[in-house]
């Protein structure tokens, strides 16, 4: 079946500009997960979400990041006034969910590369 | 969740063994060993996990020190699409969010 899907593949925005990121899970998963990755940087946690809700938004930077899931399904993730130091990869992963490891495998799209002149 | 340790880089031989240590000396009962890797410019790559006893799969074998404080990854005939970063991750079973550390950069040579 499809894997995690994510679009654009690439963005490039002026900084100032709002900029808004998709992610299409992989079907029947009901949680999905944020991350991004900056340049030679580790992978950072931004948000999780199990279904529609999110328990955990610990990651977001600033309150310039939003993310929002409708239908348990697709989410986007919402940058407002970006800045430079925005430009990263945006990846999107998501899992079975519920608990147990064996639920927990995470399956990661492509990724989103961000570049705010 | 746990903090792990790994070495920052290692090079293999195309066709031999790898084997990629791990250090999680304060990992608790309930947490699990992960590992992922991240082949250049993708999406990090589920590779295997496990709690107390080795595992093996397609792609690898998890050996887990019987006081669960460290772990090798065994890439058993490595090749040349095996280089990528490689994570280490410790994460309650219940957990969500991975916790990804500096992983060890493995580049396979021919």
């Amino acid at each position: 079946g499809a894997g995690v899907s994510q679009s654009p593949s690439n963005k490039v925005t002026e900084k100032g500009k709002d900029v808004e990121l998709r992610c299409d899970p992989i079907s029947g998963h009901t949680a999905l997960y944020w991350y991004r990755q900056s340049l030679g940087q580790g992978l950072e946690f931004l948000i999780y979400f199990q279904g529609n809700s999110a328990p955990d938004k610990s990651g977001l930077p600033s309150d310039r990041f939003s993310a929002e899931r409708t239908g348990g399904s697709v989410s986007t993730l919402t940058i407002q006034r970006t800045q430079q130091e925005d430009s990263a990869v945006y990846l999107c992963a998501s899992s079975l969910g519920g608990a147990g490891a064996a639920y927990n495998e995470q399956f990661f799209g492509p990724g989103t590369r961000l570049t705010v002149l | 969740d746990a903090k792990t340790t790994q070495p920052p880089s290692m090079d293999c031989a195309e066709g031999r063994a790898a084997n990629l240590p791990c250090n999680h000396s304060t990992i608790s009962g309930n947490e699990y060993v992960y590992w992922y890797r991240q082949i250049h410019s993708q999406g990090p790559q589920y590779i295997i996990h496990g709690l107390k006893n080795n595992e093996t799969n397609e792609m690898a074998s998890l050996i887990i020190t019987e006081d669960r404080k460290s772990s090798t990854l065994i890439l058993p005939h490595a090749t040349l699409r095996d280089t990528a970063v490689y994570y280490c991750i410790v994460r309650r079973a219940a957990g969500n969010k991975l916790t990804f550390g500096g992983g060890t950069r493995v580049l396979v040579k021919p």
